[in-house]
């Protein structure tokens, strides 16, 4: 299976802050890479899907990059409705699609 | 409005069976590939097990092979998840989630989720 390990784990920032999230693929993905936030006791949502596409209604402050077996999320500055604990995906071996162990963005 | 609801959740016995129902609305139901997506509460997410619009295709993770048996009724809207040897490893929130594109795992709407508990 392909191993999907995010950096940090936890993220401590502040409002107007902006940040990133590093997802790394143990073998290559191409560009495919999906991104989910999920806040308590709710179902994550869908952020990016292949690795830079933007899912339609999510803010333009969210953006996403890379190709291969590195890739980030990034959030160009933080609002109070962004944290959360956000999963990277990949789907590159659709028969194993796997996640990541997740990353808490938390208000520092 | 896209609606997924699950049920068919609860206590099981090592070694028994269950099985999830997903009620699907708001949308074409046999226009998309469907998806079962697993969470142990507090921890981090799994994807189960995937169905291609016309139950042509279909794949599990290895974790659940030949165990689980996903399947969907087009004319009534529904997806299923059919459970059997259920092992306390399988104790998670089960969502239904509806594929973005094609057969892609990509899940852009979710259910709230069924919690199914494996214990004796």
């Amino acid at each position: 299976d392909i191993q999907m390990t995010q950096s940090p784990s936890t993220l401590s920032a502040s409002v107007g802050d902006r940040v990133t999230i590093t997802c790394r693929a143990s073998q290559s993905i191409s560009t495919w890479l999906a991104w989910y936030q999920q806040k308590p006791g709710k179902a994550p949502k869908l952020l990016i899907y292949k690795a830079s596409s933007l899912q339609s209604g999510v803010p333009s402050r969210f953006s996403g990059s890379g190709s291969g077996t590195e890739f980030t999320l990034t959030i160009s500055s933080l609002q109070p409705d962004d944290f959360a604990t956000y999963y990277c995906q990949q789907y590159g071996s659709y028969s194993q699609s796997t996640f990541g162990q997740g990353t808490n963005l938390e208000i520092k | 409005e896209v609606q997924l609801v699950e049920s068919g959740g609860g206590l099981v016995q090592p070694g028994r069976s269950l099985r999830l129902s997903c009620a699907a609305s708001g949308f074409t139901f046999d226009n998309y590939a469907m998806h079962w997506v697993r969470q142990v509460p507090g921890k981090g997410l799994q994807w189960v097990s995937t169905i291609s619009w016309n139950s042509a295709k279909i794949t599990y993770a290895d974790s659940v092979k030949g165990r689980f048996t996903i399947f969907r009724d087009n004319a009534k809207n529904s997806l299923n998840l059919q459970m059997n040897s259920l092992r306390a490893e399988d104790t998670a929130l089960y969502y239904c989630t509806r594929g973005l594109d094609g057969y892609d795992p990509v899940f852009d709407y979710w259910g709230q989720g069924t919690l199914v508990t494996v214990s004796s």
